[in-house]
């Protein structure tokens, strides 16, 4: 199993709203990802927790805030967004072996609008 | 810096037409190319993992070869359904982990 579940599927949110975008493995994976992906462009990292710690931040703005709160769950917090901030937004996992980690495996994405 | 960079941007063959795609790479210590599929709305599916130059993977019509600069994902005989976009990314050091950086895909029209 290969899994990486991603929900919800689609988002519409209004620009003082709060919601959260969530993202499961269950393949034993200590590392995890959020990227954001604009059309036609390639996935954009923004965070990387490794053993359920924030290990990246590349610079994102502060209104995204990440959670790891467990092996198998990854979340990413989302208030006062903007509409620039509307995108395809990728939750990714992968294992951590010795002096790298192996291929990352994606979920579906969340489609992100915001208004 | 750590860089990937794929061409063509775009290409469309006709199907059966047998094609290319090249991945270029600078990186500090290679430590895995991955070749991804990505279809539109939706996330990219890994296809190929390679370590190390001279190695070579295969799945279906699609076949990876590495060496010390450049991957090369080779489609033969293609189908519409290889439409797509395709993705290369190399791993690079982080602080206390690893990260993955993308090259700008090449999107794959298959006509038939």
């Amino acid at each position: 199993d290969t899994e990486v579940t991603q929900t919800p599927k689609h988002l519409v949110m209004g620009m003082t709203n709060k919601k959260s975008l969530k993202c499961e493995q269950h393949m034993g994976h200590r590392a995890m990802y959020w990227y954001k992906q604009k059309a036609k462009k390639p996935p954009e990292l923004m965070f990387v927790y490794s053993y359920e710690k924030l290990s990246i931040n590349e610079s994102v703005p502060s209104r995204f805030s990440p959670e790891c709160p467990n092996s198998s769950l990854l979340n990413l917090h989302l208030h006062a967004l903007q509409p620039e901030d509307s995108a395809l937004y990728l939750c990714a996992s992968s294992r951590i072996v010795g002096s790298a980690n192996t291929e990352a495996f994606f979920g579906q994405g969340t489609r992100l609008t915001v208004v | 810096e750590d860089q990937v960079t794929q061409s063509p941007e775009a290409l469309r063959l006709q199907e059966g037409e047998s094609s290319s795609l090249n991945c270029s790479y600078t990186v500090s210590g290679l430590r895995g190319l991955f070749w991804y599929r990505q279809d539109p709305g939706k996330g990219p599916e890994f296809l190929f993992t390679l370590y190390s130059a001279g190695e070579e993977k295969e799945k279906e019509r699609l076949k990876a070869t590495l060496t010390k600069k450049e991957s090369f994902l080779h489609i033969t005989a293609p189908k519409p359904e290889d439409s797509a976009t395709y993705l290369c990314a190399v791993q690079a050091r982080a602080p206390g982990t690893y990260k993955y950086i993308f090259g700008t895909g090449t999107r794959l029209k298959v006509l038939a």
